[in-house]
């Protein structure tokens, strides 16, 4: 059984368009993120979130938006998409502690717009 | 703040010769450290990570890292490089001061000549 999943695996779509990536992990963990990774494979956190607090990267757009609708879900809603989100979107979960924690990646989305 | 520098961003050895690829950190507390491999097409795996623990990180397919303070450094060693590694590699950086947030070198393009 996959452990973090996302769909879909590949999105196509015009510039202007409204689109969601879902996320979904089966390993009971509290704490979800979403990252991008450019075209020069650099990756960056874009969210972190658990059922009490949700962290927003400051360089991430107001058009992004990560929406919960239970601890086992992190969907990613993006408004009016623009060239320049074209990317690989990395779903992650882990279990928070008091020390460091392990995080466990998805198979990644590859979003292209035209 | 953290950061993490990945020195090379390709790395070419033959089948069956060491493999090296070199890590900087930066860290304002003691780090957690990790290191990823990502293949074509694929997500994230956890190669090995470094809690605090043993400096010397024995991880999954050969791999180890050593952990050094007085050089801020994680470099990943293999005694001995497979077709099936070529891939890319991500070390990574996360410290209570962070709240955990994962942070990202640049990465490592292994390749492996037959």
């Amino acid at each position: 059984d996959t452990a973090v999943s996302q769909t879909p695996k590949y999105l196509v779509t015009q510039m202007g368009n409204d689109k969601s990536i879902k996320c979904e992990q089966n390993l009971g963990h509290d704490t979800m993120y979403w990252y991008k990774q450019d075209s020069k494979k650099f990756l960056k956190i874009m969210f972190s979130y658990n059922n009490k607090e949700l962290i927003i990267n400051e360089t991430v757009p107001n058009r992004f938006s990560p929406k919960s609708p239970d601890k086992a879900h992190l969907n990613l809603h993006i408004n009016s998409l623009e060239l320049g989100d074209s990317a690989v979107y990395f779903c992650a979960s882990s279990q928070s502690a008091g020390g460091p924690v392990t995080q466990y990646f998805g198979p990644g989305t590859r979003l292209l717009v035209l | 703040a953290q950061s993490v520098t990945q020195l090379d961003s390709h790395v070419s050895v033959s089948e069956g010769t060491p493999v090296l690829l070199r890590c900087n950190y930066s860290s304002s507390y003691s780090p957690s450290l990790f290191w990823y491999v990502q293949h074509p097409n694929k997500g994230l795996q956890l190669l090995l990570k470094y809690t605090s623990a043993a400096t010397l990180v024995k991880g999954i397919n050969g791999f180890e890292a050593e952990f050094k303070k007085s050089e801020t450094s994680f470099h990943l060693t293999k005694p001995s490089a497979h077709m099936s590694d070529a891939a890319e590699y991500f070390c990574v950086v996360s410290d209570r001061d962070a709240g955990n947030m994962l942070t990202f070198g640049g990465g490592t393009r292994l390749m492996v000549k037959p």
